[in-house]
């Protein structure tokens, strides 16, 4: 499986945009780059996901390197409800009949009121 | 929005005895999972089930472990004889599509003791 490798934690500020960095050098052409993260007690939670171009949803955007071997997170105004762990993930994909997630270590972020 | 419930939400068991947790997915939803997260660590996969039956397994998921889609809606996952170090979050997932295009929705988990 192709890894990622992704900082142990970050800090931000409260209303500052945050930008959460993930490296994937071994992606392969047909690996979608996922962004999951936790709240504290509560089960991961999909935010974001891409394969070549930049995405954008109502949670955050998605900037992908032009060889993809990068990728970062962007939260455009951090609010103290986004302190979690954040995890890029590689959607490998195994057979036809389903896939699954292999999570890393993740980036705590932290938010400063 | 459709959202993947668990139930119980914690779960108290003594060693040896058997446990089944309980999962409720999205409903349009063909591919399910289990992860679980011993406390403190990453969130490991533990199975995935697609058309009844298993489509790929861990080295977690041994032979105490069992799924199962007993009627449309829910999903269950059994431990036949719980050992201390079972202990952890249990997370179930579903998903719309197999693809990498497709993103696992995921419940908020049964915190399983056992004493």
């Amino acid at each position: 499986d192709a890894k990622t490798t992704q900082p142990n934690s970050m800090e931000s500020n409260e209303e500052e945009p945050v930008h959460l960095p993930c490296n994937h050098s071994t992606i392969s052409g047909t690996d979608y780059i996922h962004w999951y993260r936790q709240l504290p007690s509560q089960g991961p939670e999909y935010v974001i996901h891409g394969l070549t171009s930049n995405v954008n949803n109502r949670m955050a955007s998605l900037a992908i390197a032009e060889d993809r071997k990068s990728s970062t997170l962007i939260l455009h105004r951090a609010t103290l409800r986004d302190a979690a762990v954040y995890y890029c993930i590689l959607r490998v994909l195994l057979n036809n009949a389903g896939n699954m997630l292999t999570f890393g270590g993740g980036t705590r972020l932290m938010v400063k009121p | 929005e459709p959202e993947v419930t668990q139930t119980p939400s914690h779960q108290v068991t003594q060693m040896g005895q058997e446990v089944i947790l309980r999962c409720v997915p999205i409903s349009n939803h063909l591919y399910f999972y289990w992860y679980r997260q011993i406390l403190g660590q990453k969130v490991e996969f533990l199975v995935s089930f697609y058309n009844n039956e298993i489509s790929e397994k861990s080295e977690i998921f041994d032979d105490q472990f069992s799924v199962e889609r007993p009627d449309g809606s829910n999903f269950t996952l059994k431990i036949r004889s719980t050992k201390l170090e079972d202990s952890a979050m249990y997370f179930c997932a579903s998903s719309g599509r197999p693809t990498g295009n497709s993103p696992l929705h995921f419940g908020n988990g049964t915190r399983l003791t056992v004493t």
